[in-house]
Formats: C-alpha cells, sequence, structure tokens
C-alpha cells in the first residue's frame, strides 16, 4: 500500500545533540512538509520542498535543516541550536500538479532526556 | 500572510446529535483550498472535508458538511448524527492556491468530545 513512514515512533534526544527525522514516502508525490504539533499550536510549518533538490524555510525553521536528495526521501535534523525541541513532527507529502490534499506520516514525538 | 482561527479550544456534543465548529481566515487571494483534517487520540491526520473557494456550493460528505462564506472568510463544519468514533482534535486548514504543492496554514484546533 502506498503511504508516509516517519520513523522513529519515539525518540529521545541528549542535551546538545543533533538528530534525525526519517520521512520515506512511495505516493510518487512531488512535494514534501515537515510539521511541529505543540500543544494548543496547532501545526506549524518547519520546512517545506516542492521538487527534488529544492526546499524553503516554513515558519519555524531555525534550529532544524532538512536535505531533499531523493523524491522520496525527507529527513528533518533536529540541532543542537533548536532550545526546545520537544514536540509532536508530522511530514506530509503532496502531487505538485494536481489539487488533491496533503496526504501524512503518523508523526514521532521526540523528547529531551 | 494568510492566518487561520478557530475560536473553539473545545466543544461537546451528545452521541447523535449535531455540533458545528468555527473557522475564519484572513486572506487577499481569490484562489485557495480550505480543509478540515481530523486527528484522532492515535495522532494520525486524516482528511475529513474540503472545499473549493471558486465553489459555491458547499461540500458535503456523507455526515459532515461545511457552510463556506467566502465574502465573510468563514468556514463551519457540520457534523451531524455525532458517533463516538468522531471524538478527536478537529483542525482547519487554509492552502493559497489549487496547487498540490502549496504549503497549509492551520487554525490552533478544537478537541470535539462526544458524550454518550
Amino acid at each position: 500500500d502506498g503511504g508516509i513512514t516517519q520513523s522513529p515512533k519515539y525518540l529521545f534526544r541528549k542535551e546538545g545533540q543533533n538528530v534525525t527525522l526519517s520521512c520515506e514516502q512511495n505516493l510518487n508525490h512531488d512535494a514534501m512538509y515537515w510539521y511541529r504539533q505543540d500543544p494548543g499550536q496547532g501545526l506549524r510549518l518547519i520546512y517545506y520542498s516542492q521538487i527534488v533538490n529544492d526546499f524553503q524555510k516554513g515558519d519555524i525553521a531555525e534550529g532544524y535543516s532538512v536535505s531533499r536528495e531523493k523524491k522520496e526521501s525527507f529527513p528533518l535534523t533536529v540541532t543542537s541550536a533548536q532550545k526546545n525541541p520537544t514536540a509532536f513532527y508530522l511530514c506530509a507529502s503532496s502531487p505538485g500538479d494536481s489539487n488533491q490534499p496533503q496526504h501524512f506520516g503518523d508523526g514521532t514525538r521526540l523528547s529531551i532526556l | 500572510a494568510q492566518t487561520v482561527t478557530q475560536s473553539q479550544p473545545e466543544m461537546s456534543v451528545q452521541e447523535a446529535e449535531t455540533v458545528t465548529l468555527s473557522c475564519t481566515y484572513d486572506t487577499s487571494e481569490s484562489d485557495y483550498y480550505l480543509f478540515w483534517y481530523k486527528q484522532p487520540p492515535s495522532r494520525q491526520m486524516i482528511l475529513v472535508i474540503r472545499q473549493e473557494a471558486y465553489k459555491q456550493q458547499n461540500a458535503t460528505e456523507n455526515r459532515f458538511s461545511v457552510n463556506f462564506q467566502k465574502a465573510a472568510k468563514s468556514f463551519s463544519l457540520k457534523i451531524s448524527d455525532s458517533q463516538l468514533g468522531d471524538a478527536a482534535m478537529y483542525f482547519c486548514a487554509y492552502r493559497r492556491s489549487n496547487f498540490g504543492n502549496e504549503k497549509l496554514t492551520f487554525g490552533t484546533g478544537t478537541r470535539l468530545t462526544i458524550i454518550p
């Protein structure tokens, strides 16, 4: 079945450590997105990529980095510069040339040890 | 910048009754899409319904329907015959154009509780 796979489901980070969240899709979608979800704040856009080898900052990009070397993959690195990384992270994808909605993965919960 | 406002942090409804969730948005665009997503306790984001701004007819999907008022920039979700499985967070979202690779702007959500 086609879909979006995020791993791991739970992730723990020590202070000063970088961690990378994985997002893979087999839907052949051009665009991919990373959102952060905090209680009472809905989903906020971190980064998005409309095509391979290109990406743009979202509303809260500071302390995060991404790459888009393959169409299927859009990993998110939470760097030590992100001072409050504890949150639920959602990856999404959408076709680039249609009016279809975004599809979401099941999310990764990141916590600080 | 576009903004989406959901003014009801929490709502509750008796099972089998009808409930309406509110959403307003701000944009200067004329072409855009609006969405309602459901997030149950599993935290998976599930598309409930969508509305194209150029369509005057309100979208419906089984027990879910919207009241789209373009001039008022209002996009409410009506759930009829509420069921226990409808309990979830509901997010209203805006997309600037009718191209699939545009980013979404979300509201802060409404937590819906179904009372048996």
